[in-house]
């Protein structure tokens, strides 16, 4: 099956530690993304990455980083400097061949302050 | 002003009714346009793109008006599967392909 594969589902974290939501591509997408849900707010982009490694600065990356090693694989690091990191994070994918490529979504991770 | 707005509603509406949910964008450099469905805590996925002339796909009709800034989107026919919220997303001009989406708007299509 071609797709967005993001992974845990569902995450539990401690004050204080670090976590890592995984995504994996194989789209053959250049351009990979990470936005977070929190309800009333959308979706507000956290980073993205146009190219193997490099990425950009979303509008709120205070608190998260990204790596992009792979042209399939982008994933977000939740710091303990992120003070409000519980929210539905989703992974995102596009071409960048052309121009209003479409964006395409995984099913999400939700991640949970306890 | 927000780069895209939405009335949050939510509009109920009995099956079979028409219903039509408008989004306003402040670039007036953006070139993309796109309608999104998300259910319940699951991600959104495309509807539709919008295209300036003005697309239909089945019950669904998206237009875009370039002068007023905005994008709509008009659902015929409701049924009570097209209940979710309806997300409006706007590229940002300046490459990257990058989207900002708007809060959504709620529909319940009700018996």
């Amino acid at each position: 099956d071609g797709g967005i594969t993001q992974s845990p589902k569902y995450l539990f974290r401690k004050e204080g530690q670090n976590v890592t939501l995984s995504c994996e591509q194989n789209l053959n997408h250049d351009a990979m993304y990470w936005y977070r849900q929190d309800p009333g707010q959308g979706l507000r982009l956290i980073y993205y990455s146009q190219i193997v490694n490099d990425f950009q600065k979303g509008d709120i990356a205070e608190g998260y980083s990204v790596s992009r090693e792979k042209k399939e694989s982008f994933p977000l690091t939740v710091t303990s400097a992120q003070k409000n990191p519980t929210a539905f994070y989703l992974c995102a994918s596009s071409s960048l061949a052309g121009s209003g490529n479409t964006i395409y979504f995984g099913e999400g991770s939700w991640l949970t302050v306890v | 002003r927000k780069e895209v707005e939405q009335d949050p509603g939510p509009f109920n509406v009995p099956e079979g009714a028409t219903v039509a949910f408008n989004c306003t964008y402040s670039n007036s450099a953006s070139q993309s346009f796109f309608w999104y469905r998300q259910d319940c805590r699951k991600e959104p996925k495309l509807l539709m793109s919008v295209y300036s002339s003005g697309n239909e796909d089945g019950r669904f009709t998206a237009q875009l008006n370039r002068a007023s800034q905005y994008i709509s989107l008009l659902i015929r026919d409701s049924k009570l599967s097209d209940s979710a919220t309806y997300l409006c997303a706007v590229n940002r001009p300046g490459g990257g392909n990058k989207l900002t989406f708007g809060t959504g708007t709620q529909l319940k299509v009700e018996l």
